[in-house]
């Protein structure tokens, strides 16, 4: 069984530019989360959708922003890139997003010059 | 709200030796616990969860985790470590059922040394 696929890896943009993320979950999982990870804050929850739909969300500004498929496929837009936003974007799904098990992919690295 | 302590950014400890990674949480709310390991350069994969019952939960290779609700706390330990389990570990907690997110620990950077 494939993991979650996570697209692109490594990407670098410059202030005021806005970043598209895109995020294939395990087949067959219909939870999929988002969380940014810096050194300094550590893991944050950004967003988590299920079947479309989005159930919860955390702490950031309206500029993060997320949708999901109806193939559960998931992508994450960050507008108007700010230097701090500069970090390593993990996705993860897992089947219902009950339990908070989660598989995670390897990330997007994005770094905002 | 929760919040997970992980009370050691850092462990350093020789090969073979006995390792303990802190973690205490606090919730006002029956919680499922977590513990999560990061490679370098990868995205995090699960290491053992508590979700109920038994609050001694091991995973496949070798680490075990004790929940005490009394102390609120869910200690991650290995009575040998590899150079291989050089890794971050994070701990982390979850509500369940409506809330469907993980509040996670700053990490513990266990380096093994030869």
């Amino acid at each position: 069984k494939a993991g979650v696929t996570q697209t692109p890896r490594y990407l670098i943009k410059t202030r005021g530019q806005q970043v598209t993320l895109s995020c294939s979950p395990i087949s067959g999982h219909r939870s999929v989360s988002w969380y940014q990870q810096t050194p300094g804050q550590g893991l944050q929850f950004l967003f988590e959708y299920f079947s479309e739909t989005q159930r919860n969300k955390g702490n950031f500004p309206g500029r993060f922003s997320g949708r999901q498929f109806s193939n559960s496929r998931s992508e994450m837009n960050v507008s108007t890139l700010e230097l701090g936003d500069s970090a390593l974007y993990l996705c993860a799904s897992s089947p219902f997003g009950e339990d908070g098990e989660l598989f995670f992919g390897e990330g997007s690295r994005l770094t905002v010059l | 709200a929760q919040s997970v302590t992980q009370l050691d950014s850092q462990v350093p400890v020789f090969e073979e030796a006995p390792v303990e990674l802190r973690c205490n949480y606090s919730s006002s709310v029956s919680v499922y616990l977590f513990w999560y390991v990061q490679y370098p350069n990868q995205g995090l994969q699960l290491l053992l969860k508590y979700l109920s019952g038994s609050t001694l939960v091991e995973s496949i290779n070798g680490f075990e985790a004790e929940f005490n609700k009394s102390q609120t706390s869910f200690h991650l330990r290995k009575p040998s470590v590899h150079i291989s389990d050089t890794a971050e570990y994070f701990c982390a907690v979850s509500s369940g059922g409506s809330n469907y997110k993980l509040t996670f620990g700053k990490g513990t950077l266990l380096t093994v040394n030869p």
